[in-house]
């Protein structure tokens, strides 16, 4: 069974960078699934950030490109997210997720963290 | 890229039939046979109940469907019980390697 867990600060200042992490256990980050990051801010619905392949191929939101840089360590066997210029709208649930190549839905999903962007 | 459209809310009695739509585009929705729907209850993790528009995964009841018709997805509940009362969320292919949620809709069982 797969499983994801998100790591990182819950609280982060205004203009500054979140930096999430999330590690994979159950299964390689190396398999032919692209890994994903969405976000929930509290009371509103979800939105898709991005994903990132094993070979560091890499796709973002257009509203979030100019801001969102994604990795992964395949030696950790984890992958990684960061935002930066940071607002309180950034504030949210942040979800790791696989999303299979094939059929495109997410089939394993993290239990989320909330990340506060304040001074 | 604009978020696909759900209604706000929706609510049924136990037993009842109901179904939510996901309204998108021709870029979207409507071009891709890649819509997948999430139930979400409250401080969980969403969970899958349809994709690529009508399959269900193993373990999901067969109360739930799915299906399409032009730029309109729809997820369909029957024999609606307690338990299905939660948010939830549309997702589609939406072309350029992007990807679009619903903005979610909340079901109530009265």
């Amino acid at each position: 069974q797969v499983q994801l867990q998100e790591s990182g600060p819950g609280l982060v200042k205004p203009s500054g960078t979140l930096s999430l992490t999330c590690g994979v256990s159950g299964g390689s980050i190396s398999s032919s699934n692209w890994w994903i990051w969405v976000r929930q801010p509290p009371g509103k619905g979800l939105e898709w950030i991005g994903e990132i392949y094993q070979s560091g191929n890499t796709n973002y939101n257009p509203s979030l490109t100019s801001r969102v840089t994604m990795s992964v360590d395949k030696s950790k066997n984890q992958f990684s997210l960061k935002v930066n210029s940071l607002t309180a709208a950034d504030t949210a649930v942040y979800y790791c997720a696989r999303r299979s190549t094939v059929g495109g839905f997410f089939d394993y999903w993290g239990q989320g963290t909330l990340v506060t962007v304040s001074s | 890229q604009s978020a696909l459209t759900q209604p706000a809310s929706v609510s049924g009695s136990p037993g009842q039939s109901i179904t939510i739509s996901c309204t998108g585009t021709s870029s979207d929705v409507g071009s891709y046979n890649l819509v997948s729907w999430y139930q979400q209850h409250p401080g969980k993790a969403p969970k899958l109940m349809i994709y690529e528009g009508t399959k269900r995964p193993s373990g999901v009841s067969n109360r739930f469907s799915g299906s399409k018709s032009g730029n309109t997805a729809s997820l369909t509940i029957s024999g609606l019980q307690a338990e299905d009362e939660a948010d939830y969320y549309c997702y589609s292919y939406a072309g350029s390697s992007t990807w679009v949620f619903g903005g979610g809709t909340k079901l109530t069982v009265l």
